[in-house]
């Protein structure tokens, strides 16, 4: 059974559009929830995390919002870039030191100019 | 920032030997390290998590047998393949845990291929 569902597969954006990406989740004990960018042929980079005491967190284009009565989250890029196109991950965990992550399958992005 | 190095960033087996990958901190000390796999079409999969001063404790269906690792100090880590086979094949990643904002930092992976 999946824990972490994230839609869509894959995304295609004009440039200055607004890319969103979501996520559910199963398990009400999971309280951290980092997003990953992965670019090809490269490791996941760490782009934002949220806490579940929290409903949003902003940093620069970058906005997750979090859900905890739905289980829900989702990440929104601002202002989209060429440069952004690349794989996107949610991921989840029990504790905020995030050491066992369990993540989403990933959503890719192409953000055409 | 801090920084976590891979090697080899891309290597090549033939089926049934072992191939051994290594993971350094830089910059910061690593509590825990991670180990992941990324296979084609699937998503990441934990292997272990090893933590120093503490056993390392592996997921299901990975064994110390297969993925022994070894986490001598809080910078470096190594994690080796044994007798490798297709279903090995994927990007293995190294994730360290700094001791003080508790966030995993990936390294570049090693891309295993198995001829």
């Amino acid at each position: 059974q999946q824990q972490v569902r994230q839609s869509p597969q894959s995304l295609t954006v004009w440039e200055g559009g607004t890319t969103v990406l979501t996520c559910s989740y199963e398990d009400s004990t999971f309280n951290y929830f980092p997003w990953y960018q992965q670019f090809p042929g490269e490791g996941p980079a760490l782009l934002i995390s949220i806490l579940s005491v929290s409903d949003k967190k902003e940093d620069g284009r970058f906005t997750t919002f979090f859900n905890k009565r739905e289980k829900k989250l989702s990440l929104h890029i601002i202002d989209s870039q060429p440069g952004d196109s690349a794989t996107y991950f949610c991921a989840a965990s029990r504790n905020s030191a995030g050491n066992k992550l369990t993540f989403g399958i990933g959503t890719r992005v192409l953000v055409r100019p | 920032g801090a920084l976590v190095y891979q090697y080899p960033r891309r290597t090549i087996c033939k089926s049934g030997t072992s191939m051994r990958m290594e993971c350094q901190a830089v910059g910061f000390q690593a509590t825990s390290v991670a180990w992941y796999r990324q296979s084609p079409q699937k998503t990441f999969e934990l292997i272990a998590l090893s933590t120093v001063n503490s056993a390392i404790k592996y997921e299901q269906n990975f064994t110390q047998e297969k993925f022994p690792i070894s986490h001598p100090n809080l910078s470096f880590s190594s994690m080796t393949v044994l007798n490798a086979y297709l279903e090995d094949r994927g990007l293995y990643l190294c994730g360290a845990l700094t001791g003080t904002n508790e966030r995993l930092f990936f390294g570049h992976g090693t891309k295993l291929s198995v001829l």
